[in-house]
């Protein structure tokens, strides 16, 4: 049973555009919502999260909005760049426990 | 301080072989998590240790195990490997053992140790 959904597997932006990346949940107890990058080669890294009583959370070019009400969460990159060309996981925590969406691969264009 | 560090980075098996990954946490991280990536299936959890006992299991099979040692050091083992078990095993640590209430508990991944199954 996927709790954590990514529907889109990939995405192109030009550079300096908007990256809007994309996340269903199914599960009304997840606590924390978060966003992973990973490059090939490498383990996933931690990018930005939000609390389940938030609805936007921003980190420089990075804001994760929440619409529990829909149960999606977004993640958008402004300016794109492309060193942000990665693999992008969406993740739902409740205490321990971890899901994870299957990712989307982001490719900025320069 | 040091990150997460798996070994080890690649291997090679055969079908029928058993084998053993290593994963060392970060220093004072309790907890930690392994997880299975293939192409299209995202991250699947495999468990969760702390404190030497698995608190968390997901949906694999008895082939795959793991244990925790008295210094947060951690080990899975996968067994009468399959060619389906060829993926990227991934090893995550985490400081927060106090539930829902003391932020977001932040998963620190490994670089992984990536199965190859013949």
């Amino acid at each position: 049973d996927q709790q954590v959904k990514q529907n889109s597997p990939s995405l192109s932006v030009q550079e300096g555009r908007i990256s809007i990346l994309n996340c269903d949940y199914t599960n009304s107890m997840f606590d924390y919502f978060l966003w992973y990058k990973k490059y090939p080669a490498e383990g996933p890294t931690f990018l930005i999260s939000i609390s389940s009583i938030k609805d936007k959370n921003e980190d420089g070019r990075f804001t994760v909005f929440l619409n529990k009400s829909a149960k999606h969460l977004s993640l958008h990159i402004v300016p794109s760049q492309p060193g942000d060309s990665a693999v992008y996981f969406c993740a739902a925590s409740r205490g321990n426990q971890f899901y994870f969406g299957t990712g989307t691969s982001l490719t900025v264009i320069p | 301080k040091a990150g997460v560090t798996q070994t080890p980075r690649y291997l090679i098996k055969t079908r029928g072989q058993q084998v053993t990954l290593s994963c060392s946490p970060i220093s004072g991280h309790r907890s930690v998590s392994w997880y299975q990536q293939t192409p299209g299936q995202g991250l699947q959890f495999l468990f969760e240790y702390f404190s030497e006992t698995q608190r968390n299991k997901g949906n694999f099979p008895g082939r795959f195990s793991g244990r925790q040692f008295s210094n947060s050091r951690s080990e899975m083992n996968v067994s009468t490997l399959e060619l389906g078990d060829s993926a990227l095993y991934l090893c995550a640590s985490s400081p927060n053992n106090r539930g829902v209430f003391s932020g977001a508990n932040v998963l620190t991944f490994g670089a992984g140790s990536r199965l190859t199954v013949l």
